[in-house]
C-alpha cells in the first residue's frame, strides 16, 4: 500500500534562513501532490498544489518542487520569519484515486 | 467570502451515545470531505460527498456515516461511540473534487468519555 512519509517530526531553523521540508512517498505516481499549513487549534491551510507534469510551483516565499523519479516533494521557506513556525502538511491522492492521504507533518519552529 | 463553517465546536459524549456534526462549505463549492484528526493517526479520510452524492468512503467502521444536502451543507453522523473516537473532526469543501485546493472548516472537537 502506498505511503507518505514527512523527514522529520520537529525543524528548529533561525529567522531569515531557508527552511526545507520533506515529503516521501512510495509505491505509485500520484497525479498532484498538495501541502498545507496547520496552526495549533485549527484546520489545515491550503498552501501548493503541483501537478506531475510541474517540477517547480511558487508562492511568494513558498516554493514547492515534484520529484516524480525520486519521489520527493520539497517544499521551502525563503527568508523565514517566527510566523512561519506552524505544522507543515504533504497530502496526495492514493493510488486508487478514492481518498486524500496526509503526511503526519513537520513542526517548524523559527526563532528570532 | 465566509469559509468553511462547522458546529458545533466542541463536544462531550459518552460511550455508546450517537453524535451529528455539521459541515457548511463555501458558498459555490459542491464538494465537501471529512476528515478525522488524531496525534495518534494524524488526518484520516473518512468521506468525500458531490452534490448529494458520497463520491468516496475511507477506510472506516459503518458506524461513520455522512450525507449532503442540495444546498451543499454536510452532516457526519457516528453511531455508538467509541473512547478510540475521541478527535478533531474537520471539514473541508472544494469547487469540485479534492483534487483543487481545499478549505478546512476549524473543526470539531469530540470527546468521548
Amino acid at each position: 500500500s502506498q505511503k507518505i512519509e514527512q523527514n522529520s517530526e520537529a525543524l528548529n531553523i533561525q529567522e531569515g534562513k531557508t527552511a526545507t521540508l520533506t515529503c516521501n512517498y512510495t509505491n505509485y505516481s500520484p497525479a498532484y501532490l498538495q501541502w498545507y499549513r496547520q496552526d495549533p487549534g485549527r484546520g489545515p491551510v491550503f498552501l501548493l498544489l503541483i501537478r506531475e507534469n510541474e517540477k517547480e510551483k511558487r508562492k511568494e516565499r513558498l516554493k514547492v518542487t515534484f520529484d516524480t523519479t525520486l519521489k520527493q516533494s520539497l517544499f521551502h521557506i525563503t527568508a523565514s520569519q517566527p510566523a512561519d513556525s506552524a505544522t507543515y502538511l504533504c497530502a496526495l491522492d492514493n493510488q486508487a484515486g478514492t481518498a486524500l492521504i496526509f503526511g503526519k507533518g513537520t513542526t517548524l519552529s523559527v526563532s528570532s | 467570502k465566509a469559509g468553511v463553517t462547522q458546529t458545533p465546536r466542541y463536544l462531550i459524549k459518552t460511550r455508546g451515545q450517537q453524535v451529528t456534526l455539521s459541515c457548511s462549505p463555501i458558498s459555490g463549492h459542491r464538494s465537501v470531505s471529512w476528515y478525522q484528526q488524531t496525534p495518534g493517526q494524524g488526518l484520516q479520510f473518512l468521506f468525500e460527498y458531490f452534490s448529494e452524492t458520497q463520491r468516496n468512503k475511507g477506510n472506516f467502521p459503518g458506524r461513520f456515516s455522512g450525507r449532503q444536502f442540495s444546498n451543499s451543507r454536510s452532516e457526519m453522523n457516528v453511531s455508538t461511540l467509541e473512547l478510540g473516537d475521541s478527535a478533531l473532526y474537520l471539514c473541508a469543501s472544494s469547487l469540485t473534487d479534492r483534487s483543487n485546493e481545499q478549505y478546512f472548516g476549524p473543526g470539531t472537537r469530540l470527546t468521548v468519555t
